[in-house]
């Protein structure tokens, strides 16, 4: 079965303090997917990554990036110099990369960033 | 372009009534979504959508949960009779295929009395 763990249910730092939000998966996959959404407090979640189960390159977008290491099954996601806008709750999620797309979530981060 | 849209946004209703909520996915996605979203948890999936054909319903409760999407395009997802524990968030989500990324909308939070 697969599982997602967000171990960290809460996460408080003030703004330019760079945060690291963590992620650790399950699966008997070999393939797979990770992903990342976000939900401000308006509710939607919206989608900030997807990655491949094959591709372990780290990424970067802006101030967010991601480190993908699949020997840990981690997939964790750092916010660089942090900024009000980003408090939100941070979801990691996996899929099998074949037939449904059944996304499992984990239960998600609260981040708050104080000014 | 246009995202996911839903209604309501909000609704409060008894335990034993009777509530139904709307979806209108993102134009040309052929996948649709329901996800279950309670209080301090992640998203879980009830139902998905592949055109007008159900894909995987093996976490709706069909007791009293149903849904349907017969053109296609737009879905309801009704709850029939509703129980205090069916107090959530309910999300919808669309993608273009059933390997493509999942795009949510704003949600439904329903409150049971």
């Amino acid at each position: 079965a697969q599982k997602v763990t967000q171990a960290q249910t809460e996460i408080s730092v003030v703004g330019k303090e760079d945060v690291t939000l963590d992620c650790v998966y399950e699966t008997r996959d070999t393939t797979y997917y990770l992903f990342w959404y976000k939900q401000p407090p308006s509710g939607e979640l919206v989608f900030l990554i997807r990655r491949n189960s094959f591709d372990e390159q780290n990424e970067i977008s802006g101030r967010y990036s991601w480190n993908f290491q699949k020997s840990t099954s981690s997939f964790n996601f750092t916010i660089t110099a942090s900024q009000v806008v980003d408090s939100a709750v941070y979801f990691c999620a996996l899929s099998e990369a074949r037939g449904a797309q059944k996304l499992v979530f984990g239960q998600g981060t609260r981040l708050t960033i104080n000014p | 372009e246009a995202g996911v849209a839903q209604s309501p946004r909000y609704k409060i209703i008894e335990k034993r009534q009777s509530v139904a909520f709307w979806c209108n996915p993102i134009s040309g996605h052929a996948t649709l979504y329901w996800y279950q979203q309670i209080l301090g948890q992640g998203p879980k999936l009830l139902i998905q959508f592949q055109n007008n054909g159900v894909v995987d319903d093996s976490q709706l409760p069909k007791d009293r949960f149903s849904a349907e999407r017969l053109k296609g395009v737009d879905s309801t997802l009704k709850i029939q009779p509703a129980k205090l524990e069916d107090s959530a968030v309910y999300l919808c989500a669309s993608s273009l295929g059933l390997q493509e990324t999942q795009y949510f909308g704003p949600g439904t939070r329903l409150l049971v009395l």
